[in-house]
């Protein structure tokens, strides 16, 4: 069975500080991972994924096998993050999308 | 390129009534995806379609959930009766298709559905 698990609800962080929103995921074989995020009053949109090993908006993720997790990291936090971030796995490209509960960051000044 | 398109974008209806939703893909997208969002949760898969074929409805609860997408562009999902916990936000995604390098998912605004 396919579990993502994003153990913080809310992650607060002052502008300028390290912000890291963990994920932890479950799944028998090689699942693609994603990080989505939605802003206030926008839709849900793809941040990043783990195949195309690209930096977006200064955050990144690694894909720790071993540990099963795919955590996203940012070194320096900005207001204009903060926004609800969610995990999502995929069992293989072009398949549905299981994700996390979402973890809310706010980047405060 | 314009956005995938939901209506209505709210819905109050009183349990037991019946209640349909629709979405307009992304021009040539041939997958599309609903998905459930309770509040506080993360979107969950109802349906997928490739074209107008059904890849994924094990999540769909097929005693009072439906849904087509008939000519495999536009797609419509209906409850009927709907119940207390049906309330949520109703996600409707689509993406070119499954190619490595063309699944990206674009999601809808959703469909905000109250059930009192």
């Amino acid at each position: 069975a396919q579990r993502v698990t994003q153990p913080e609800k809310l992650l607060s962080v002052f502008k300028g500080a390290p912000v890291e929103l963990k994920c932890n995921y479950s799944y028998s074989g090689s699942p693609e991972l994603f990080w989505y995020v939605q802003y206030s009053r926008q839709r849900l949109q793809l941040l990043l994924r783990h195949i195309s090993r690209e930096s977006i908006k200064g955050f990144t993720a690694d894909l720790n096998k071993g540990e099963t997790s795919f955590h996203l990291k940012k070194p320096f936090a900005q207001e204009e993050d903060s926004a609800m971030y969610y995990c999502a796995l995929s069992r293989n490209s072009g398949y549905a999308l299981n994700f996390g509960k979402g973890t809310s960051l706010l980047v405060t000044p | 390129e314009a956005g995938v398109a939901q209506s209505p974008r709210y819905k109050i209806i009183e349990k037991r009534q019946s209640v349909a939703f629709w979405c307009n893909p992304i021009s040539g997208h041939a997958t599309l995806y609903w998905y459930q969002q309770i509040l506080g949760q993360g979107p969950k898969l109802l349906i997928q379609f490739q074209n107008n074929g059904v890849v994924d409805d094990s999540q769909l609860p097929k005693d009072r959930f439906s849904a087509e997408r008939l000519k495999g562009v536009d797609s419509t999902l209906k409850i009927q009766p709907a119940k207390l916990e049906d309330s949520a936000v109703y996600l409707c995604a689509s993406s070119l298709g499954t190619m490595s390098t063309s699944y990206e998912q674009y999601f809808g605004p959703g469909t905000r559905l109250t059930v009192t």
